[in-house]
């Protein structure tokens, strides 16, 4: 099955800061890739998303940057804030299906003011 | 609309009891899943459905069992607990088809099993 590596595991920046999060996987037929926040004690809500016919895609302070070639994909957040503080994740589809996905472990990002 | 919910918020067993948990979506989705998470760990894939009677495993389906009987319900059933699956646990629900893949997560059930 599909195995997804997600690095680091904490990320502490100042803010204004930018944070990089990357993440490896492991199924070479997956192409749906989207990443979730989550804020102590919430429940895990999508930022954004990129499939497997796209590079690169932004959405603000976000961005998103996928290399199926070395199977792997990342988030960038520039010019970070407080409120960006939260667990983020990253996912990809496994079984050939859009609608499975198996996710990294997290990343603890903490902005500092 | 209240997307997707789940009952009951918090919950304490013992060791060998039972209980469902409700996760109910009102956006008409045909995809609904139940993951756990565990500190460390990440959201792993317990039990799904891709529609209104159909069920299927995950990664971690050992000790849990589901039902859909309708298509805005899928219930996740703890035969005999164990503290192994003291955890959060998450509901979420999805469109389906080209675009419809984000998934919607429930505030979730914080269980101890003890």
């Amino acid at each position: 099955g599909e195995n997804v590596e997600q690095h680091p595991s904490t990320l502490s920046v100042q803010e204004g800061d930018s944070a990089v999060i990357k993440c490896t996987y492991s199924d070479s037929a997956s192409n749906y890739f989207p990443w979730y926040k989550q804020e102590l004690g919430k429940r895990p809500q999508l930022i954004i998303d990129i499939r497997s016919n796209v590079g690169e895609k932004k959405d603000q302070r976000i961005a998103v940057t996928l290399n199926k070639t070395a199977k792997h994909f990342s988030l960038h957040i520039t010019e970070t804030q407080p409120e960006d503080s939260a667990v983020y994740f990253c996912a990809a589809s496994s079984g050939g299906s859009n609608y499975k996905l198996t996710f990294g472990k997290g990343t603890l990002l903490t902005v500092n003011p | 609309n209240a997307g997707v919910t789940q009952t009951p918020k918090f919950r304490v067993l013992k060791t060998g009891q039972s209980m469902t948990l409700l996760c109910a979506q009102d956006m008409n989705h045909e995809y609904m899943y139940w993951y756990r998470q565990d500190p460390g760990m990440g959201l792993r894939l317990i039990h799904y459905s891709v529609g209104e009677g159909t069920t299927a495993k995950g990664e971690v389906p050992d000790g849990y069992n589901v039902s859909r009987l309708k298509k805005q319900n899928f219930l996740l059933g703890l035969e005999s607990a164990a503290p192994s699956q003291t955890s959060v646990y998450f509901c979420a629900s999805s469109d389906g088809g080209t675009l419809g893949d984000t998934q919607y997560f429930g505030p979730g059930t914080r269980l101890t099993v003890l």
